[in-house]
């Protein structure tokens, strides 16, 4: 699996869009981008995921480059309960069982 | 809406004892996995079965064992416990559509 480049930690404010970026400048054709966050000692929560189409579910929006050797995760309005590390995973497939590779994540804080 | 069950959710042993975890799938989910987090680390990947198959290996000790069993349900069996086995233990479960769900956690703490 593609390995991914993400900011140690960032900070936003309550109410403020967040963009979380994440480099994957080796990844491949058949490897999709999925995002999931953990907060605090949480289970980690899946958030979405793309191959090469921007995405959009209830919780962010993806943006992947036309090159997809980036994206970027976006939180439209950031509330306190956002607070969490956000893990940019690159995986092969969309079927299957197919463990996660965690990286180091971002440590996202969103501030009052 | 359901969620994976895991049990015990906190769970104390002594050097050299051994440990049970349980993990219960959402349901009409066939594949299971298991993930270590250390203190102040990432999950690590242990191990995953699929319709009760293991699909995946990944950095599990010798000294642990799991299975998926004909409900689905998996167990993950650690025995000669070390100092070092204490963290966070996850389950996530997965359909087809391959998103993973993960449980609330195990807490391990080995004295």
């Amino acid at each position: 699996d593609a390995k991914t480049t993400q900011p140690t930690s960032m900070d936003c404010a309550e109410g403020r869009a967040a963009n979380l970026p994440c480099n994957h400048s080796t990844i491949s054709g058949n490897e999709y981008v999925y995002w999931y966050r953990q907060i605090h000692s949480q289970g980690p929560q899946y958030i979405i995921h793309g191959l090469k189409n921007n995405e959009t579910n209830e919780m962010a929006s993806l943006i992947i480059t036309e090159d997809r050797k980036s994206s970027t995760l976006i939180l439209p309005h950031a509330t306190l309960r956002d607070t969490a590390v956000y893990y940019c995973i690159v995986r092969a497939s969309i079927q299957g069982a197919q463990k996660l590779v965690f990286g180091q994540g971002t440590r996202l804080t969103i501030n009052p | 809406a359901a969620g994976v069950i895991q049990s015990p959710r906190h769970l104390i042993k002594e050097k050299r004892e051994t440990a049970t975890l349980k993990c219960y799938p959402i349901p009409r989910h066939d594949t299971v996995y298991w993930y270590q987090q250390g203190p102040g680390q990432d999950p690590q990947f242990l191990i995953s079965f699929y319709e009760k198959m293991q699909s995946d290996k990944g950095s599990i000790p010798d000294r642990f064992s799991a299975q998926q069993f004909s409900d689905y349900h998996s167990e993950l069996n650690m025995s000669s416990l070390e100092l070092g086995d204490s963290a966070l233990y996850f389950c996530a479960s997965s359909s087809y559509r391959d998103e993973q769900f993960f449980g609330p956690g195990t807490r391990l703490t080995v004295l």
